[in-house]
């Protein structure tokens, strides 16, 4: 079964540009038809969609953050990435990534989750 | 964006009870709704999609309902398992977008 885990420092200060990678397990990245998104949450907060990338290189970003976010997919390493640039305290938060499906974008399976704080 | 709001916040159950949790959309998202349950620690995990079908590994006892605005998710009988966050999201409009979540504690 498919598995993703998150990877990436835990610790960032005010106006650096967060990095996080998601490598998949259990198969291929670039088959089955699957978006593939990341997604946080504050602590204590609901969930707040990022984005989502396609094998074939299509992307959608959230509007709230589409200025500040990049992602990305290395079909060679199985692995898709995100970056936030100016990243402040209120980007804090448990970032996951998560497998996304075709057409009704629903999430499913997620990582686990990697605690992110921005702190100076 | 479509808001999703969830109620109650908290909702506190004894074992054994049935505990029903609402979901409203600011506008219609016709079917197009899932449910995930959130415990201490953990990441989210798809409990229901297409507004009434289970996701593989949860029991009958965990159902849901509605279409357009109102949507319900029914726990029948509470086990202690149960206890979590749960949240809506919608995925009818971009951005997909999720409710606040409910907690489920016991009472």
């Amino acid at each position: 079964q498919v598995q993703l885990q998150e990877s990436g420092p835990g610790l960032m200060k005010p106006s650096q540009t967060l990095s996080l990678t998601c490598t998949v397990s259990g198969g291929s990245i670039s088959s089955g038809g699957y978006y593939w998104s990341w997604i946080r949450q504050p602590a204590g907060k609901g969930l707040e969609w990022i984005g989502r990338i396609f094998p074939n290189g299509n992307i959608n970003y959230n509007p709230s953050l589409k200025s500040r976010v990049t992602i990305s997919l290395d079909t060679s390493k199985n692995q898709f990435s995100l970056n936030l640039t100016s990243v402040d305290a209120s980007d804090t938060a448990v970032y996951y990534c998560a497998r996304d499906g075709f057409g009704d974008h629903w999430f499913d399976p997620w990582g686990q989750g990697t605690l992110v704080t921005v702190s100076s | 964006e479509i808001v999703m709001t969830q109620s109650p916040a908290t909702l506190s159950v004894s074992p054994g009870e049935r505990a029903t949790l609402s979901c409203r959309a600011s506008q219609s998202v016709s079917r197009n709704l899932a449910w995930y349950q959130q415990k201490p620690g953990q990441a989210p995990r798809l409990l229901i999609y297409g507004a009434s079908n289970r996701a593989t590994g949860f029991p009958a006892r965990f159902s849901g309902s509605g279409a357009g605005t109102e949507f319900t998710l029914t726990i029948s009988s509470l086990q202690s398992e149960d206890f979590a966050v749960y949240y809506c999201q919608q995925y009818n409009n971009w951005p997909e977008t999720f409710g606040q979540g409910t907690k489920v504690e016991i009472k």
